[in-house]
């Protein structure tokens, strides 16, 4: 089972871009695809892309079209999502979350990254 | 826009039988939308607890169970206990420009 480790809380200023890592362990890196998810303060959870390690081939949710990029690195077994254009309702705990290819759902969940974004 | 609604909240005793729904706004939720469920308590990242409707995640006790009831999807409880205490999010595989959605998530009391 792989194991998701993300990198440390950010404070971003509006306008800024945030770029959260999740470094994968335990398994094959191109054995997943990843999922990023995140959680407004209080609020449920939202689908924002997937990132395919095997071709590098994403799709992201409509409302992110244009704003956000996954990638990976698979010399580091990690995955990266950049958010740009940042503003207050950013404010998110992002996680990246690890899915055995087409079994549509999410499997294995890293420890979530709070980004907040503040003047 | 896919809109996947889930009752605000529900209150069970210890013990007792809770079923929570996933509907979709625009049609009916059948097994070919995979859905999927999801555990949270507070600060915590959600658990996986059932997936392709029915499926119990590895390690997910047998009282959480899953279904399609009518037009919806289904998560029951049965005999609840303290620590089932959580938010219960669903997830819906809708394809199109928007892979997936999740529900809008219900607060689970036990008492």
């Amino acid at each position: 089972q792989v194991q998701l480790v993300q990198s440390g809380a950010e404070v971003k200023q509006p306008g800024a871009s945030a770029k959260v890592s999740c470094k994968t362990s335990g398994y094959s890196f191109t054995s997943y695809y990843y999922h990023w998810v995140r959680q407004a303060p209080g609020q449920g959870l939202e689908w924002m892309g997937i990132f395919n390690p095997t071709d590098g081939s994403t799709s992201y949710a409509q409302r992110f079209q244009g704003r956000v990029a996954m990638t990976g690195d698979t010399s580091t077994s990690t995955v990266y999502m950049e958010l740009s254009s940042l503003r207050s309702e950013d404010t998110a705990i992002y996680y990246c979350v690890a899915e055995t290819p087409a079994t549509k759902f999410f499997d294995n969940w890293g420890q979530g990254t709070l980004v907040t974004v503040s003047s | 826009q896919t809109v996947v609604t889930q009752e605000p909240s529900f209150s069970v005793s210890p013990g007792g039988t809770v079923t929570l729904t996933c509907g979709l706004s625009s049609g009916s939720v059948s097994t070919r939308y995979s859905p999927s469920w999801y555990q949270q308590t507070p600060g915590q990242p959600p658990r996986t607890l059932i997936y392709n409707t029915n499926t119990r995640s590895s390690g997910v006790p047998d009282r959480f169970s899953g279904s399609i009831l009518g037009n919806k999807a289904a998560l029951t409880i049965t005999g609840a206990q303290a620590d089932d205490e959580s938010d219960y999010y669903c997830a819906l595989f809708v394809g199109g420009g928007t892979l997936y959605v999740f529900g809008t998530g219900t607060k689970v009391t036990v008492l």
